[in-house]
């Protein structure tokens, strides 16, 4: 199957700091990505939706200026958290999928990062 | 709003059992609807992908069925094995290229 990779796979960071969360397609053009949060023992929660080339969608309630989302490549989805802070702490994942070429539009998921705030 | 649940919370059974995991969704317009797998502090691993126009499908030990007009869906585990132990996610794409919306899960143990 596709290939999904995120990297940093761990971050520790001071509050008030920048993170930068990569997400890159590894074998497959994507041509939509998706940005979740996971919380501990819940479920994913979409946080933007991410169409290259083009701004991204967020859901409500997430903040497009904390959250920058860049999808300049078919291979590469960027995610900024911007001036972290401890409740920014959580499990970020993202999926891809590749609209152009595929019949059933799966979504191909990264092996998340996790983002710890001090 | 689309609205997933899965039944039961948490489930530990004794290897070698048979189980089912329930999924239900409360808008039944869906495009298909996928089965993960999560291991703790790691991403997902898709398991089975039913599209609308399917009712079930299979890999392995493992076989989803997916009943549109009801809004269910289950995932069927033969013969458990310690292996499998992980939390079972099942998801629904409404339309085609948009967003899933996830259950919370079943954590699933197997003991040996």
């Amino acid at each position: 199957g596709a290939v999904v990779s995120q990297h940093p796979s761990r971050v520790i960071c001071k509050s008030g700091t920048s993170v930068k969360i990569e997400c890159r397609s590894l074998d497959f053009q994507a041509t939509t990505m998706f940005w979740y949060r996971q919380f501990p023992k819940k479920s994913l929660m979409l946080m933007a939706t991410s169409n290259e080339g083009s701004k991204a969608t967020y859901e409500q309630g997430v903040e497009k200026d904390k959250f920058l989302i860049n999808h300049a490549s078919l291979t590469l989805s960027t995610l900024t958290v911007t001036s972290a802070h401890p409740e920014d702490s959580s499990f970020y994942i993202c999926s891809a999928s590749d609209l152009w070429t595929s019949v059933v539009d799966e979504q191909f998921f990264g092996p998340g990062t996790r983002l710890t705030v001090l | 709003k689309q609205e997933v649940t899965q039944i039961p919370a948490a489930l530990s059974v004794p290897e070698g059992e048979n189980l089912v995991l329930n999924c239900s969704f409360t808008d039944s317009a869906i495009y298909n609807l996928q089965w993960f797998r999560q291991d703790p502090g790691k991403g997902l691993t898709s398991l089975l992908l039913i599209q609308s126009s399917q009712r079930e499908q299979t890999s392995g030990r493992l076989n989803a069925s997916l009943d549109k007009s009801s809004g269910r869906s289950t995932l069927y585990i033969a013969a458990s094995q310690p292996g499998d132990s992980a939390t079972y996610l099942c998801a629904v794409e409404e339309t085609s290229g948009s967003r899933l919306t996830f259950g919370e899960g079943t954590q699933l143990t197997v003991n040996p």
